[in-house]
């Protein structure tokens, strides 16, 4: 089945600086990558779309200029994390829409991200 | 705006019990309908979708929805649920934008706990 991995899966980062986290599909092309983001106990939000040689649609009330996301492969998308703040410790999670994959959305293990 | 409503949060049932959740849309136009579900420590794993056809669908490990259009519901069935179910299942929704991939909106979840 199709696959997708997510590097790191666990970070610790310091306020202030930057984190970048990959998506990649392993054993197949992603023409959209989505990325979520999901609180402790709470379920999924969706954050943008990332689009392999365009730029990222962001939800409403996603800072596009915090979450910086480049898709600039149909197996690789990045979300960058700038200025990291305590309150965006959260868990990010990547998917992918597989050309051809029946509509059907892969998700990543996702990454936890923590910022002290 | 869309949302997803899922009724039960938390579920606790014994094995061979059977299960219903219930999942409700915010509003019509043409959907594509998931259940996805996350056992503790591991990634989203499609239990099934809807397209199109027929509003019964079967899915992996004996669960089944079906799809009620004039309810705008899509509840996850299983009639004898077993130790191994305890996990997350959330429901999931994306409209049909004409374009390509959409993003999924995801109801909050339903914690299941099997007890033996």
């Amino acid at each position: 089945g199709a696959v997708v991995s997510q590097h790191p899966s666990r970070v610790i980062c310091k306020s202030g600086t930057s984190v970048k986290i990959e998506c990649r599909s392993l054993d197949f092309q992603a023409t959209t990558m989505f990325w979520y983001r999901q609180f402790p106990k709470q379920s999924l939000m969706l954050m943008a779309t990332s689009n392999e040689g365009s730029k990222a649609t962001y939800e409403q009330g996603v800072e596009k200029d915090k979450f910086l996301i480049n898709h600039a492969s149909l197996t690789l998308s990045t979300l960058t994390v700038t200025s990291a703040h305590p309150e965006d410790s959260s868990f990010y999670i990547c998917s992918a829409f597989a050309l051809g994959g029946g509509y059907e959305q892969y998700f990543g293990p996702g990454t936890r991200l923590t910022v002290t | 705006a869309q949302s997803v409503s899922q009724h039960n949060h938390h579920v606790i049932l014994s094995e061979a019990a059977s299960l219903e959740l219930g999942c409700n849309y915010s509003y019509g136009g043409t959907v594509n309908l998931f259940w996805y579900v996350q056992y503790p420590g591991q990634h989203l794993q499609l239990l099934l979708k809807y397209f199109s056809g027929d509003p019964l669908v079967k899915g992996i490990k004996g669960f089944e929805a079906e799809f009620i259009k004039s309810k705008f519901s899509f509840n996850l069935r299983k009639p004898s649920v077993q130790w191994s179910d305890t996990a997350e299942y959330f429901c999931a929704v994306t409209w049909y934008s004409g374009g390509g991939a959409d993003g999924l909106t995801f109801g909050k979840g339903t914690h299941l706990i099997i007890q033996p």
